[in-house]
């Protein structure tokens, strides 16, 4: 089946400009993920949504960002006012959350930023 | 707290070589442990999990993964590397909730 599908898989800005990033997880997944992956650096986990439940905000690394998950599907992450040090890959994940929390996550391609 | 260390940042083989990647985890509870691989430009895809049961687990692309308690590693082997598998390599370790702790990766080179 389809997979987790990212857009736009490349965005050049300017610094101060806003950019949406866009998620289509994989179908019936439940649980969603964004992750920044700077260069050089491991996943820094940034927000977790999971059903109409509160998502978990806490790896967004600033007021600048937001997301949202909108009918438990698509999410959309919304950096505003870009900074140079936001230009990395962000990558979104899903997955169906298994009793026991024995679920994996599936990722997409990701969104690479640059911030000029 | 919880942490994985990839202690390569960077490893060169020839192709036809045997690999060992690196995993070592620090956790208090029994972890479930995964490997992913990030082709250039590519998202990250499963290679193979560990969840319980055989502490050796096979994955796709002829990869295999052991889980040694005693030493807190999770080390991912392939027995004959192949030129597709210049990539970069993630471990991650989570205790049953979404949190996954990622490695900060091992790039691989494979020589021809």
């Amino acid at each position: 089946g389809a997979g987790v599908s990212q857009s736009p898989s490349n965005k050049v800005t300017e610094k101060g400009k806003d950019v949406e990033l866009r998620c289509d997880p994989i179908s019936g997944h439940t649980a969603l993920y964004w992750y920044r992956q700077s260069l050089g650096q491991g996943l820094e986990f940034l927000i977790y949504f999971q059903g109409n439940s509160a998502p978990d905000k806490s790896g967004l690394p600033s007021d600048r960002f937001s997301a949202e998950r909108t009918g438990g599907s698509v999410s959309t992450l919304t950096i505003q006012r870009t900074q140079q040090e936001d230009s990395a890959v962000y990558l979104c994940a899903s997955s169906s959350r298994v009793q026991g929390g024995r679920d994996t996550q599936y990722f997409g391609p990701g969104t690479r930023l640059t911030v000029l | 707290a919880q942490s994985v260390t990839q202690p390569d940042i960077h490893i060169t083989v020839s192709e036809g070589a045997s690999l060992e990647l690196r995993c070592n985890y620090s956790y208090g509870a029994t972890p479930y442990l995964f490997w992913y691989v990030q082709s250039p430009g590519q998202g990250l895809q499963l290679l193979l999990k560990y969840f319980s049961g055989d502490t050796l687990v096979q994955g796709i692309k002829g990869f295999e993964a052991e889980f040694k308690r005693s030493q807190s590693s999770f080390n991912l082997r392939k027995p004959s590397v192949h030129w597709s598998d210049a990539a970069e390599y993630f471990c991650a370790v989570t205790s049953g909730t979404y949190k996954y702790i990622f490695g900060t990766g091992t790039r691989l080179k494979v020589l021809a």
